[in-house]
């Protein structure tokens, strides 16, 4: 199947900082993102998504960037709260798969106060 | 807030019997889904559900595995005789509408243990 993956299985931060978390992507065809994130004992939880027509979106404190030249996806959050801590997912489809989608493996997001 | 709902969160049980999870999605979503994640692994797809019957499944979701909408709230996936490597967590999700755009909501998720 499509490989999606993740650059850094771990990233510590300071309060207030901002964080940057990476994925890769191999299917070209993939046309839409998500960003989840997991906290400890919970389901993913949708964060942002961004269709491939675009190369930026802005949510509140979360920025996704798409860089479909190099397959690379990342997710900004500004000013990391400890509440950011969790486990971060990239997930992606493919037009005619609307469904079904790819996980990374996660990055661990650790926010130190 | 509605949410999706799943029970049991924590189901125990011998290589070779059936079990099934529970899944009560938010009551006005039409697409059902079930994911699986290995400890220390991915999530996975395993399979999209809507006007009952299956739209996607993945590989992973061989004969073993089967879902039912046995009722207008319940959700089920079945595992017809567990194998040591179905020890996971397994995730329900629900959206409104399906397809690009369509936020799907996860469960909290059953974590299955197989001996």
């Amino acid at each position: 199947g499509e490989s999606v993956g993740l650059h850094l299985p771990t990233l510590s931060v300071q309060e207030g900082d901002n964080s940057i978390i990476n994925c890769a992507y191999s299917n070209s065809a993939s046309d839409y993102f998500i960003w989840y994130k997991q906290e400890s004992g919970k389901g993913p939880q949708f964060i942002i998504d961004i269709r491939s027509n675009m190369d930026k979106r802005q949510g509140q404190r979360v920025t996704v960037l798409l860089n479909k030249t190099v397959k690379h996806l990342s997710l900004q959050i500004a000013a990391t709260q400890p509440g950011d801590s969790a486990v971060y997912f990239c997930a992606e489809n493919s037009a005619g798969n609307f469904n079904k989608f790819y996980f990374g493996s996660g990055t661990k997001l650790n926010v130190k106060p | 807030e509605p949410e999706v709902t799943q029970t049991p969160s924590h189901q125990v049980t011998q290589m070779g019997q059936e079990v099934i999870l529970r899944c009560v999605p938010i009551s006005n979503h039409l697409y059902f889904y079930w994911y699986r994640q290995i400890l220390g692994q991915k999530v996975e797809f395993l399979v999209s559900f809507y006007n009952n019957e299956i739209s996607e499944k993945s590989e992973i979701f061989d004969d073993q595995f089967s879902v039912e909408r046995p009722d207008g709230s319940n959700f089920t996936l079945k595992i017809r005789s567990t194998k040591l490597e179905d020890s996971a967590m397994y995730f329900c999700a629900s959206s409104e509408l399906g397809g690009e755009g369509d936020t799907q909501y996860f469960g909290p998720g059953t974590r299955l243990t197989v001996l």
